[in-house]
């Protein structure tokens, strides 16, 4: 069975540090994988895509990265965090269109 | 612009009633899903149509592509129903996924 981790769970950040956020898959070879970000109370927000390995879409960037690194491996990051960073952010990976999430890392930035 | 209209933005329902959820698309798309957010933020995957209805216990979903839009119903209700309910699509022939801006529901005794 597949599962989505998501790492780390929550972070408490200080404005200008730096920060990574990871998301891995198991159980599923080549899945497309994405990054959303929800500020609290609001809705969710596509932040990049990626189909494959080395290969990131971006679609609404927010002073973020993303890479994919591995097959089953994504990361968000930045070297400068800003308040409006702070929010929830969730991986999802899908294999067409029907998307699965993980459980979320929530990003206090201070 | 917005793609996605959802509606109504907040509802409350006393246990064993019902009620429906829109999404209204101002673009064609191909599919549509539905998601449950529950209190921890998790995602819970109810629905995924690229068109006609399907329905899961007492959930019922209906994605009209030509009339763009979709809705989710929901018939006697339960406590563990209470969280917050999205709609999501993808536009035809992009990679881009599209949310609706949430319903949240709560389910009273």
């Amino acid at each position: 069975a597949q599962t989505i981790h998501q790492w780390p769970v929550a972070e408490i950040k200080a404005v200008g540090s730096p920060l990574s956020l990871g998301c891995t898959i198991k159980g599923k070879s080549s899945p497309n994988l994405y990054w959303y970000w929800q500020a609290t109370g609001g809705t969710l927000q596509q932040l990049f895509y990626s189909i494959t390995v080395g290969q990131v879409e971006s679609v609404v960037q927010l002073n973020l990265s993303a890479s994919r690194p591995k097959d089953d491996q994504f990361i968000l990051s930045t070297e400068k965090l800003l308040l409006s960073h702070s929010g929830f952010y969730l991986c999802a990976w899908s294999l067409e269109y029907e998307q699965y999430f993980g459980p979320g890392t929530r990003l206090t930035v201070l | 612009g917005d793609q996605v209209e959802q509606s109504p933005s907040a509802l409350s329902l006393h246990e064993g009633t019902g009620s429906a959820l829109r999404c209204n698309f101002t673009t064609t798309m191909r599919a549509v899903q539905w998601f449950q957010q529950n209190s921890r933020g998790s995602l819970i995957n109810l629905f995924y149509l690229a068109s006609g209805t399907k329905e899961n216990g007492r959930l019922k979903s209906t994605f009209n592509s030509k009339e763009s839009y979709s809705t989710l119903h929901i018939r006697d209700a339960q406590l563990e129903d209470s969280g917050t309910y999205f709609c999501a699509a993808d536009p035809s022939n992009t990679n881009k996924v599209v949310f609706g801006t949430g319903t949240r529901l709560q389910v009273l005794p």
